[in-house]
């Protein structure tokens, strides 16, 4: 059954350092996600990204962050300067096309800024 | 925007009893509510979904209760098994590919 992959599984790294967590999305799904979940609270909706471009974004997805699909088969999340509080699982997510409401999700990036 | 309430945070059940989970809503427009199941060192998977037009959906020992007067949707796992140990999360979403708004998690036990 395809699935959803991300790497790494941990990454740890310095505050004001740049990250950039990976993904592969089930092949031939359209709409791709990244979602975060700070230890002990929800999982949040960050960014939508569909046809090369981002198509929705949450009040999170400041700035610092920027996503980009390099080739057919990566979506990247970038963190241009980490902070403390973006230490967080990032997921993954991914729709087969336009209107699914289901999204399937990777086995998330955990993400650790000291 | 939407804003999603879980409950229990913990439960813990004897295998073969029953377990049921609880959802709120706020959003009316909200009209998909899935339901994604979380084992150690693994991403959410979708195990039971349900849509507005719908009151109910059963997959084998799980199903899925709607109530849109009252905002609010259940999930319900029958006959516990030790592999049905995880923590289970609850979300909505309004429409296609739109955000989902997920609820805190329910972390079950099931004591064999």
């Amino acid at each position: 059954e395809p699935e959803v992959t991300q790497t790494p599984s941990h990454q740890v790294t310095q505050m004001g350092q740049e990250v950039i967590l990976r993904c592969v999305p089930i092949s031939n799904h359209l709409y791709f996600y990244w979602y975060r979940q700070i230890l002990g609270q929800k999982v949040e909706f960050l960014v939508s990204f569909y046809n090369n471009e981002i198509s929705e974004k949450s009040e999170i997805f400041d700035d610092q962050f920027s996503v980009e699909r390099p080739d057919g088969s990566n979506f990247t999340l970038k963190i241009r300067s980490t902070k403390l509080e973006d230490s967080a699982m990032y997921f993954c997510a991914s729709s087969p096309r336009t209107g699914t409401y289901e999204q399937y999700f990777g086995p998330g990036t955990r993400l650790t800024v000291t | 925007g939407e804003n999603v309430e879980q409950h229990p945070s913990t439960l813990s059940v004897q295998e073969g009893d029953s377990a049921v989970i609880k959802c709120t809503y706020s959003d009316s427009a909200s009209n998909y509510f899935p339901w994604y199941k979380q084992e150690l060192g693994k991403g959410p998977q979708l195990i039971i979904d349900i849509r507005s037009n719908v009151g109910e959906k059963k997959d084998q020992r799980i199903a899925v209760t709607l109530n849109k007067t009252a905002k609010h949707f259940s999930l319900h796992i029958t006959e516990t098994q030790p592999e049905d140990s995880a923590v289970y999360f609850c979300a909505a979403s309004i429409t296609g590919n739109t955000p989902l708004v997920f609820g805190k998690g329910t972390r079950l036990s099931v004591i064999a």
